[in-house]
């Protein structure tokens, strides 16, 4: 079974900017969560997305959005890009939503350059 | 809330020793899960081994197993017999109700093993 796949890998963009990443999920997984990774703040949570509606969301403010389509392919939009978006942008997928069992399976994740 | 602290930044193995990384977590969830992840410099992250905070025996995948103690609230992960394929970032993870079943994550550590 092929794994997730996010595109693009690499981006690099200038302050201002918006940028629109993508990420399919496993084939059969229905839920989709997105990660932000920085050498400052670690590993944060965005959002996730299951059957097309945003199940959670994390502290990030609204210029970051989401959403999901009905084959549960996901794409996270940045509007406004800042210095401090540079990161790597982790997709993340799931078959079910919540309970603290499901295991999320990652993506190769997408790096954002700001300049 | 929930926290989980990797107090470990950096660790040296020798080749086909044994390495225990620690993970202490914090929560006043009933019910959660506890995640490792490996993340090789390529970036992606890669699911090793799942503990739930119900069950009763200390979970095993291949080389990797978990060191459960409840009671501590402590997760380390032990891997055996290390391979030089193992140097990688080590994250710690663990999603319960608390955080709406996102997977909240240690600021990890960086794993090196020696020929």
């Amino acid at each position: 079974k092929a794994g997730v796949t996010q595109t693009p890998r690499y981006l690099i963009k200038t302050r201002g900017q918006q940028v629109t990443l993508s990420c399919s999920p496993i084939s059969g997984h229905r839920s989709v969560s997105w990660y932000q990774q920085t050498p400052g703040q670690g590993l944060q949570f965005l959002f996730e997305y299951f059957s097309e509606t945003q199940r959670n969301k994390g502290n990030f403010p609204g210029r970051f959005s989401g959403r999901q389509f009905s084959n549960s392919r996901s794409e996270m939009n940045v509007s406004t890009l800042e210095l401090g978006d540079s990161a790597l942008y982790l997709c993340a997928s799931s078959p079910r939503a919540g309970g603290p069992g499901e295991t999320q399976y990652f993506g190769p994740g997408t790096r954002l350059l700001v300049l | 809330a929930q926290k989980i602290t990797q107090t470990q930044p950096g660790m040296f193995v020798q080749e086909k020793e044994a390495v225990t990384l620690d993970c202490t977590y914090d929560t006043s969830d009933p019910s959660y899960g506890l995640f490792w992840y490996k993340q090789p410099s390529s970036g992606e992250m890669i699911f090793l081994i799942y503990q739930g905070s119900y069950d009763q025996q200390n979970a095993t995948e291949g080389r990797y197993s978990l060191n459960f103690q409840k009671a501590r609230k402590s997760a380390n992960l032990v891997i055996s017999a290390s391979q030089l394929g193992d140097s990688a970032m080590y994250f710690c993870a663990m999603r319960g109700v608390l955080s709406g079943y996102a997977l909240n994550f240690g600021k990890g550590t960086s794993l090196l093993v020696t020929p």
